[in-house]
């Protein structure tokens, strides 16, 4: 099956830097691959998603990039603020039932 | 608000006692999943439901865990004869086929966190 590994486990910037967060996955099949943010207490809110047919995407401060060939994909977030200072997970998917999470990477952003 | 709602949020419960989860799914979501979560851990894959079929179960549901969608709406999840292993964030996404994306887009909910004392 589909395993996802992430990297660092915990992240450390100084506000307005920036963030880059590393997944790899194994399946050369896996063809979906959201990133989500968690926040103390509260589920995963999905901040940005990316399909194989697709190289790179951005949303305002946030971009996510892949390489299947690597089979590695990262998140970057720039102009880092406190606020998102959160776990993040990332994630890879072939099919509807088949989603294997990161393990998670600890964001804090110092003020 | 109209996403995903999950009850209780917390549970906490004495060894050998059962209980149970609901979860809301967004309105017209036709998908709905399960996953289990423990501290320091992603997200694990449970059971995923398309309208009232459950069409998936994963290894990690032991027969101790029951699911149901009676009317492809909300959903409830059933632990009986807990143990303290079960203790951890129980969390509902729910999504939609009908978007034509391939993959669906999950939306999770905040979770039950149980705790087996």
């Amino acid at each position: 099956g589909e395993n996802v590994e992430q990297h660092p486990s915990t992240l450390s910037v100084q506000e307005g830097d920036s963030a880059v967060i590393k997944c790899t996955y194994s399946d050369s099949a896996s063809n979906y691959f959201p990133w989500y943010k968690q926040e103390l207490g509260k589920g995963p809110q999905l901040i940005i998603d990316i399909r194989s047919n697709v190289g790179e995407k951005k949303d305002q401060r946030i971009a996510v990039t892949l390489n299947k060939t690597a089979k590695h994909f990262s998140l970057h977030i720039t102009e880092t603020q406190p606020e998102d200072s959160a776990v993040y997970f990332c994630a890879a998917s072939k099919g509807i039932d088949d989603m294997r999470f990161g393990a998670g990477t600890r964001l804090t952003v110092k003020p | 608000d109209t996403g995903v709602s999950q009850n209780p949020r917390h549970k906490i419960t004495k060894r050998g006692q059962n209980v149970t989860f609901r979860c809301d799914p967004i309105s017209e979501h036709n998908r709905l999943y399960w996953y289990r979560q423990t501290l320091g851990q992603g997200p694990e894959f449970l059971t995923y439901f398309q309208n009232e079929a459950q069409l998936e179960k994963s290894r990690l549901l032991s027969d101790r865990f029951s699911a149901e969608r009676p009317k492809g709406s909300f959903s409830t999840l059933e632990i009986q004869r807990t143990e303290q292993g079960d203790s951890a964030m129980y969390l509902c996404a729910s999504s939609s086929s009908r978007t034509g994306a391939g993959t669906d887009t999950q939306y999770f909910g905040p979770g039950t966190r149980l705790t087996v004392l």
